[in-house]
């Protein structure tokens, strides 16, 4: 069964703080993994893909995939009001078919 | 702005009216896709369009009808809708299947 799961949260976590939100898929073919932004009433935004095991960072952004263990995590360094929002994990499981599969997403809080 | 635009941004309709949604990329991707996002729950892929070919539909009742003209535009054209298709109606693109994909901002539809 295709799934991909993530704790809805709230994630909370002081102004400064490092966040850190994770996800698990089932499926072991899964090949490829992205990380969403989603603000209240607003539409999704990419934030980093990650394809291969290891770190990913991008400024204050750093995914985590491990294979093996079906895991992939965002962290998100010197956390800002403005990262207030909801991350939504997705995964491709596979090249060839299905498009992306969502979590229900991880409402993160950060209090100044 | 990623590229990706859809119209109406809001639009109420009845139960026996027909209505349609555009969505438009200026990205020169070559796959499209339109995704609902209801409260409470993850956001479901509806239809995949790869070089204007429709590769994927995911069990959407026919009361959704796509159309995918060119590998630029997008519609969903709806007829006869129930209350619980009320939702936020996403549109999305990417260079090509598998690829991490752009989201439109949306079109948020009630159906009275």
């Amino acid at each position: 069964q295709k799934e991909v799961e993530q704790n809805s949260g709230p994630l909370s976590v002081p102004e400064g703080a490092i966040a850190s939100l994770n996800c698990t898929y089932s499926d072991r073919g899964s090949q490829s993994f992205f990380w969403y932004r989603q603000y209240s009433g607003k539409s999704p935004e990419l934030i980093m893909s990650i394809y291969s095991n290891g770190d990913k960072e991008d400024g204050r952004f750093t995914a985590q995939l491990n294979k093996a263990s079906q895991y992939v995590s965002l962290l998100i360094r010197d956390s800002q009001p403005s990262d207030s929002a909801t991350y939504l994990c997705a995964v491709i499981l596979n090249q060839a078919g299905t498009a992306l599969i969502f979590g229900k997403g991880t409402t993160l809080s950060v209090s100044s | 702005e990623t590229g990706v635009t859809q119209t109406p941004r809001h639009l109420v309709m009845g139960m026996t009216n027909k209505k349609s949604l555009k969505c438009e990329q200026h990205l020169g991707h070559n796959a499209m896709y339109w995704y609902k996002q209801s409260a409470k729950k993850p956001l479901e892929l509806m239809f995949v369009y790869n070089f204007k070919e429709q590769t994927e539909n995911n069990s959407v009742p026919s009361r959704f009808s796509p159309e995918c003209p060119n590998s630029s535009h997008l519609f969903l054209h709806l007829h006869t809708l129930q209350p619980e298709d009320s939702a936020l109606y996403l549109c999305a693109s990417s260079q090509d299947r598998g690829d991490e994909q752009y989201f439109g901002p949306g079109t948020r539809l009630t159906v009275t």
